[in-house]
Parts: structure tokens; C-alpha cells; sequence
């Protein structure tokens, strides 16, 4: 009965690679978020997207593209990893008008090699 | 200037101590203001959260926001070895489309020593 689950857990790949994570939410709620969090524990929007908009972190390079193939799941794809893109990235949701209330995932630990 | 400033600590206290957080923050649009635990490898779970200065109190946890000095504190008291985890302050305004955009501070690591 996780509330907000993703998959991987764990992710080693090498520069250069295309990796997705997947998000997925049982609570029924309205918006979802990226978080990444880096080697040093800070936590930062990427992304905030609902089924009307996808609001994007201006300092989030194109090469991260979040996919939303229904209202409960937001996939983040990455293309041509790089080291720096090494972190902890967090799904989280929200329901529509009390975005104070965000629920997150376990995370997901990306290693770039 | 960061938008919102926390002390990464660590901060080591016994067993049974009143701990006290804080953060500022400049950006004055910010309407809710929020603290999230966030134990080793896990996700950041919240506690507290508050719109209007003042108290609010939870149990062992005390949330105060003083918005005319863009402070804000969480208290926890008879502190337990099971608090031990890093505490986040949170901020949000709104972002349009539904969306509120949390920023963060860095975090503050706490060690309750039994």
C-alpha cells in the first residue's frame, strides 16, 4: 500500500546512457513532482507537472524530460548521462490547491560512471 | 543570497534535550512553510506545516513561523535517539497550473545520543 513508489531503486550506468525511473501514485492526486538531491543532501525542484501543465526548473538541462502516460505516473528519462548527474532524484505528488502537502518517494540513486 | 538559509549543523544532542531548528528565508512570496525529516536513505517524510505566523504544536513538536522576520523554528522536545535524522525546512509559493514548487533548505543533521 506504498503511497508513491519508484523503480529503480538503483541505477549504475555509464556516461552516454539513456535510463528512464519510473514514478507511480496510488493516492489519487492531482500533480507530481522531480526532485534531485545531490552529494550533499541539497533537494531541488526539477519539474511539477499535472494534467494541464508541466512547470520546468529553468536550471534543469533538456536532456531530462519527464513523460507522464496518466495521471498516477511521472517517468523522468535522462539522455546522454553524465557524472554530474550522479544523486538521490525524488518522485513526489501532490493534490491540486495544497501543494504544501507533498508526499514522497524512497528515491532513486543514480551512479554515473 | 540564498532563498532559504539553514545551519547544515551537525548537531549532537543527549537524550531527553529540547533541539531547536531554524531558517530564514528573503524571498517574501513564499505562503507555506513546512519541516520535513528525512531519515538515512529514505525520502523526506513531512512533520509540520504552518500558512500564518505563529505556533503550532504537534505532540513533541512545536512549528513557529515569524513571517515579518522571515524566520522559522521547529522545536522538538524530550528529544528521542529515534529523532536522530536530518531536518529539512521547506517553503512554498504558488507556481501556476496547481502547482507549488517546495525550495528547501540544506538540512539540518541531528544526533539524539541515548
Amino acid at each position: 500500500d506504498t503511497a508513491v513508489s519508484q523503480t529503480p531503486k538503483y541505477l549504475v550506468t555509464q556516461m552516454g546512457n539513456d535510463k528512464s525511473i519510473k514514478c507511480e501514485q496510488n493516492l489519487g492526486h492531482d500533480t507530481m513532482y522531480w526532485y534531485k538531491q545531490d552529494s550533499k543532501k541539497f533537494l531541488k525542484i526539477m519539474f511539477s507537472y499535472n494534467n494541464k501543465e508541466l512547470i520546468i526548473n529553468e536550471t534543469v538541462p533538456n536532456r531530462f524530460s519527464p513523460k507522464s502516460p496518466d495521471k498516477a505516473h511521472l517517468n523522468l528519462h535522462i539522455n546522454s548521462l553524465e557524472l554530474g548527474d550522479s544523486a538521490v532524484y525524488f518522485c513526489a505528488s501532490s493534490q491540486e490547491g495544497t501543494g504544501n502537502e507533498q508526499f514522497f518517494g524512497p528515491g532513486t540513486r543514480l551512479t554515473v560512471l | 543570497q540564498k532563498e532559504v538559509e539553514q545551519d547544515p549543523g551537525p548537531l549532537s544532542v543527549p537524550e531527553g534535550a529540547i533541539v531547536s531548528l531554524n531558517c530564514t528565508y528573503s524571498n517574501s512570496a513564499f505562503q507555506y512553510f513546512m519541516w520535513y525529516r528525512q531519515y538515512s536513505r529514505k525520502g523526506p517524510e513531512l512533520l509540520m506545516y504552518t500558512y500564518s505566523s505563529g505556533n503550532k504544536e504537534d505532540g513533541r513538536f512545536t512549528a513557529q513561523v515569524d513571517k515579518s522576520s522571515k524566520y522559522i523554528s521547529l522545536f522538538i522536545r524530550d528529544s528521542q535517539p529515534s529523532d536522530s535524522a536530518t531536518y529539512l525546512c521547506a517553503m512554498t509559493a504558488y507556481s501556476g497550473a496547481g502547482s507549488y514548487q517546495l525550495t528547501f533548505g540544506k538540512g539540518t543533521k541531528l544526533s539524539v545520543i541515548p
